[in-house]
């Protein structure tokens, strides 16, 4: 079975500061990673995502996420952080191999940048 | 590319009620999603479709839940006898099987349900 696991409910961080969402997962076979972000009462909007290649990944907005094999970690970053990055942050991954396209979301983490 | 659009935006309706939502996923997208969303928590795998073929549907929450997407584009999301537990957001995703976006999810603004 696949997991993802963001440990943190609540991100505080400055503006202006590096900011860091973490995740870690858990697929049986090779990952597709996910990075999304909710806005309230607004649907998913997809940032970035890994499939193979550079271990480093950049998305939309500025962002940026570190694909980590031996920690099983895809952390997402971004260098300076921005009062309307705000918003709640879910990681999501799924097994590669195979005919499932499903993939499993973690709880999501609140981002929070004060002025 | 208009987006992913899913109607109605809101509903409360009384327990023991059916309710449909509907999802309008990207033009060319050929495969559909239904996730719901609890506070606090992820967006949880509901079923989903490849054109009008439902590939995955053991993850319904109970009988009560189904979907249909019959000509391969719109999709439907039926509870019947609805129960306070199930009020929750409804989301909707599409995505396509080709091009550099293969496999990315594209998300509905959702249906946010309340039962009396």
């Amino acid at each position: 079975a696949q997991s993802v696991a963001q440990p943190e409910d609540q991100v505080n961080v400055a503006e202006g500061n590096p900011l860091t969402v973490k995740c870690t997962y858990s697929v049986s076979g090779n990952p597709y990673l996910f990075w999304y972000v909710q806005y309230p009462n607004r649907g998913l909007q997809f940032l970035l995502k890994y499939i193979t290649g550079d271990n480093l990944v950049k998305g939309s907005y500025g962002f940026e996420a570190e694909f980590n094999k031996s920690q099983t970690s895809f952390h997402l970053k971004k260098p300076s952080a921005l009062v309307s990055d705000s918003a709640l942050y879910f990681c999501a991954g799924r097994d590669r191999s195979g005919g499932s396209y499903i993939p499993t979301f973690g709880r999501g983490t609140s981002l929070i940048v004060h002025p | 590319d208009t987006g992913v659009s899913q109607n109605p935006r809101h509903k409360i309706t009384k327990r023991g009620q059916n309710v449909t939502f509907r999802c309008d996923p990207i033009s060319e997208h050929n495969r559909l999603y239904w996730y719901r969303q609890t506070l606090g928590q992820g967006p949880e795998f509901l079923t989903y479709f490849q054109n009008e073929a439902q590939l995955e549907k053991s993850r319904l929450l109970s009988d009560r839940f189904s979907a249909e997407r019959p000509k391969g584009s719109f999709s439907t999301l039926e509870i019947q006898r609805t129960e306070q537990g199930d009020s929750a957001m409804y989301l909707c995703a599409s995505s396509s099987l080709t091009g550099t976006r293969t496999d990315t999810q594209y998300f509905g603004p959702g249906t946010r349900l309340t039962v009396l």
